[in-house]
C-alpha cells in the first residue's frame, strides 16, 4: 500500500513570492491533516480536514496561508506571500477517521527555503 | 497548558545499552500519548503509545512508562542499536480530537 505522497519535496522561493504543495493521503483515509515542523522542533499543526471539511484550521495564518481539500482526496497548502519566517517543513498526515485510535501517517514532507 | 515539554534534547549512548526519554504535560484532558521516530527526510512514524488507564506499555525493546500523577511519560529503549539512532518525539492529545502536540524531539545516537 503506498504511504503518503507529498510534492514537491524541495522548494526554494524568493520571498513574496507564492508556493503550493500537494498531498494525496493513503486511499481510504477521510482525514488529512498538514503540520509545519521548523529546524529542530516537532511538528504543528496547521489544520485538520474531515472529508472535505476543515474542522481545525485554529493554527493557520489565514492572512498567508491557505488550504483545500477537494473532492475529500488530495489537499493543497498554499502560501502567498512567502515569507522569510515560512521556511520549514511541510507535512501531510492521513488518518482512517478522526480520534486518537486511529494512527496519523506522515508523508516526507516538503523543505520550504525562503530567500 | 497545551505544551508538552521534552528532555534531553539529545542523547548518546552505546550499543546495547538503555535509552531514556522523558516527557511532561500539563493539561489533565490529555489522554493519549504516542511516541514517534523520525529519520532523517523522512515523516516521523508512530513507534508506540499508551492512554493513561496503564502505567506501562511495552513493545519489544520499546516501553513506555506513564506517570498519571506526576504528568510525566517516558520512552525506554532497551539494547539500543545503531539502527535506533533518530530523532524521536513524545506527543500528547484529547480525545476524538485528531490534535498531537508535540514535544520539542529529543535525537538519539547510539555508537557501535
Amino acid at each position: 500500500e503506498a504511504g503518503v505522497v507529498q510534492s514537491p519535496r524541495y522548494k526554494i522561493i524568493e520571498k513574496k513570492q507564492p508556493v503550493a504543495f500537494w498531498c494525496n493521503p493513503i486511499s481510504g483515509h477521510n482525514t488529512l491533516y498538514w503540520y509545519l515542523q521548523n529546524l529542530g522542533q516537532g511538528p504543528e499543526l496547521l489544520i485538520r480536514y474531515e472529508n472535505e471539511e476543515a474542522v481545525d484550521d485554529s493554527q493557520l495564518p489565514k492572512d498567508r496561508f491557505s488550504a483545500e481539500r477537494l473532492k475529500g482526496v488530495d489537499s493543497t497548502l498554499k502560501i502567498q506571500p512567502a515569507e522569510l519566517g515560512d521556511s520549514a517543513v511541510y507535512l501531510c498526515a492521513s488518518s482512517l477517521e478522526s480520534g486518537f485510535e486511529y494512527e496519523q501517517y506522515f508523508g516526507p514532507g516538503t523543505r520550504l527555503t525562503v530567500t | 497548558q497545551q505544551q508538552v515539554k521534552q528532555s534531553p534534547q539529545s542523547l548518546i549512548v552505546q550499543k546495547g545499552g538503555i535509552s531514556i526519554i522523558n516527557c511532561a504535560y500539563e493539561n489533565t484532558a490529555f489522554d493519549y500519548f504516542p511516541w514517534y521516530q523520525q529519520f532523517p527526510g523522512k515523516g516521523p512514524a508512530l513507534l508506540i503509545a499508551i492512554r493513561p488507564d496503564v502505567s506501562e506499555k511495552k513493545e519489544g525493546r520499546f516501553t513506555i512508562s506513564f506517570n498519571k500523577s506526576a504528568k510525566q511519560f517516558s520512552l525506554h529503549i532497551m539494547d539500543s542499536q545503531p539502527g535506533d539512532s533518530a530523532t524521536y518525539f513524545c506527543a500528547a492529545s484529547k480525545r476524538n480530537t485528531g490534535k498531537l502536540i508535540f514535544g520539542q524531539g529529543t535525537t538519539l545516537q547510539v555508537k557501535p
